[in-house]
């Protein structure tokens, strides 16, 4: 089944406390994206990767860290979490047929979430 | 500034009757128009795409919607609702100029009444 999954899915943790949030598609998928959603401000980009090796930032990059080792993988790292990252978390990925004005029309599929709070 | 809105945070209709989930944009260029679903506890599923074409789209679970250039709208319709339409909907929309995100709506939450 093509599917993108996330891992945890709910996490309570500490302020300070290093964690990882996993994500995997079995699509073969070149993009990959970070969102996080919130009351009020819908949905918001964190980071986004067009394939291995290269990521970028998105609307919100602040106290987040990617990395793109494995086109499947893309883990969003928060290197030092505050409460003000307690949210609902997102990734997604689509195909991407490169260069910058083509490919652009490719729907996303989108994990499961993965709600998370920092006290 | 490119920008898509959706003017009503919440849409009521009774089950069996048609409804509409309005979204409109500000972008430059041609637009690609995207309306995604979001369950309750579950990530969001596409629905549909307006890339070029026809003005009329038609999408999954009987969902369509039509692309107006001269309004910048492309509002979300199905003829006869069910109650298992109720959910979050996103309208996002990607411009030319810019290849790598979309634009998204803050959703409109849809509630179907038995």
């Amino acid at each position: 089944e093509a599917q993108v999954t996330q891992n945890p899915r709910y996490l309570i943790t500490v302020t300070g406390k290093k964690l990882t949030v996993t994500c995997s598609q079995n699509m073969n998928h070149e993009y990959m994206s970070w969102y996080r959603q919130d009351p009020g401000l819908g949905l918001r980009q964190i980071y986004y990767s067009m394939n291995v090796e290269v990521t970028d930032k998105g609307d919100v990059p602040e106290g987040y860290k990617v990395s793109r080792k494995e086109k499947r993988n893309f883990p969003l790292i928060l290197e030092s979490p505050s409460p003000n990252q307690t949210s609902l978390y997102f990734c997604a990925s689509s195909l991407s047929s490169g260069g910058l004005n083509s490919g652009s029309y490719n729907e996303q599929f989108f994990g499961p979430g993965t709600r998370l709070t920092v006290l | 500034a490119q920008s898509v809105a959706q003017p009503e945070d919440q849409v009521n209709v009774a089950e069996g009757n048609p409804l509409t989930v309005k979204c409109t944009y500000s972008v430059s260029g041609n637009p690609y128009l995207f309306w995604y679903v979001q369950y309750p506890n579950r990530g969001l599923q596409f629905l549909l795409k307006y890339i070029t074409g026809d003005n009329l789209v038609k999408g999954s679970y009987g969902f369509e919607a039509e692309f107006n250039k001269s309004q910048t709208s492309f509002h979300l319709k199905k003829p006869s609702a069910l109650v298992s339409d109720s959910a979050l909907y996103f309208c996002a929309v990607r411009y030319a100029g810019n290849n790598r995100k979309l634009i998204w709506g803050l959703g409109t939450s849809l509630a179907v009444n038995p």
